[in-house]
């Protein structure tokens, strides 16, 4: 069974200090594996796709990178607009199949 | 481009009511998903649909619950009986193709009292 498993649950950080929210998967055979943003009392909005290991994704301030095990979104110089729960999904199998969503992770950048 | 519609955005039912969600995907999207999430379990998949056709409803809880989609723009989620336990948002989402991401509607609350 496709696990998707995200860490922390919740991470607190002052304006400009930089972290990383981690994704550890199990699946076989990766298709991709997705970030995406979720505000509150919003849908989930779609940041990245990675394929395949040592792959690199940036945008803004967010980058995300990808191993064989996990995957990690860094935040650098993080602003409190970057505040929100972001969501690890992969994909696996062959044709058209769904995403497993990881619990996410709820950043909360202070001022 | 207008997004995944959903309504209503809030829901607000007795035990035992009957609740019909509605989703318009996006236009040229070939897949359509339902996904229910709640603080404990996330985001979980209900059913989804490849060219109005359901692929795995084993997502599914209970036969109380049912999906459709009659046409390339249009599903249903239904829920008959409705419980307590219910009580959680739903979210459609849509892709193009298996390899292009999902779009997410904003979701309908169900609250079931």
């Amino acid at each position: 069974e496709d696990q998707v498993t995200q860490s922390p649950e919740a991470l607190r950080l002052q304006e400009g200090e930089g972290s990383s929210l981690n994704c550890s998967y199990t699946v076989s055979g990766l298709r991709g594996l997705f970030w995406y943003r979720q505000d509150p009392g919003k849908g989930p909005e779609f940041l990245f796709t990675l394929y395949s290991a040592g792959e690199e994704k940036e945008k803004e301030r967010l980058k995300a990178t990808l191993t064989k095990k996990e995957s990690f979104l860094h935040i650098t110089a993080p602003k409190p607009e970057d505040s929100a729960t972001y969501l690890c999904a992969v994909q696996a199998g062959i044709g058209n199949t769904p995403l497993v969503f990881g619990k996410g992770t709820r950043l909360s950048v202070i001022a | 481009d207008a997004g995944v519609i959903q309504s209503p955005r809030h829901e607000v039912t007795e035990m035992g009511q009957e609740v019909t969600l509605r989703c318009k995907p996006i236009s040229g999207h070939n897949s359509l998903f339902w996904y229910r999430q709640t603080m404990m379990r996330g985001l979980e998949l209900l059913i989804y649909f490849n060219n109005n056709v359901p692929i795995d409803d084993s997502g599914m809880p209970e036969d109380r619950f049912s999906a459709k989609m009659p046409n390339a723009s249009f599903s249903t989620l239904k829920i008959q009986p409705s419980e307590p336990r219910d009580s959680a948002v739903y979210f459609c989402a849509s892709r193009r193709t298996g390899e292009s991401p999902l779009h997410f509607g904003n979701g309908t609350r169900l609250t079931v009292t």
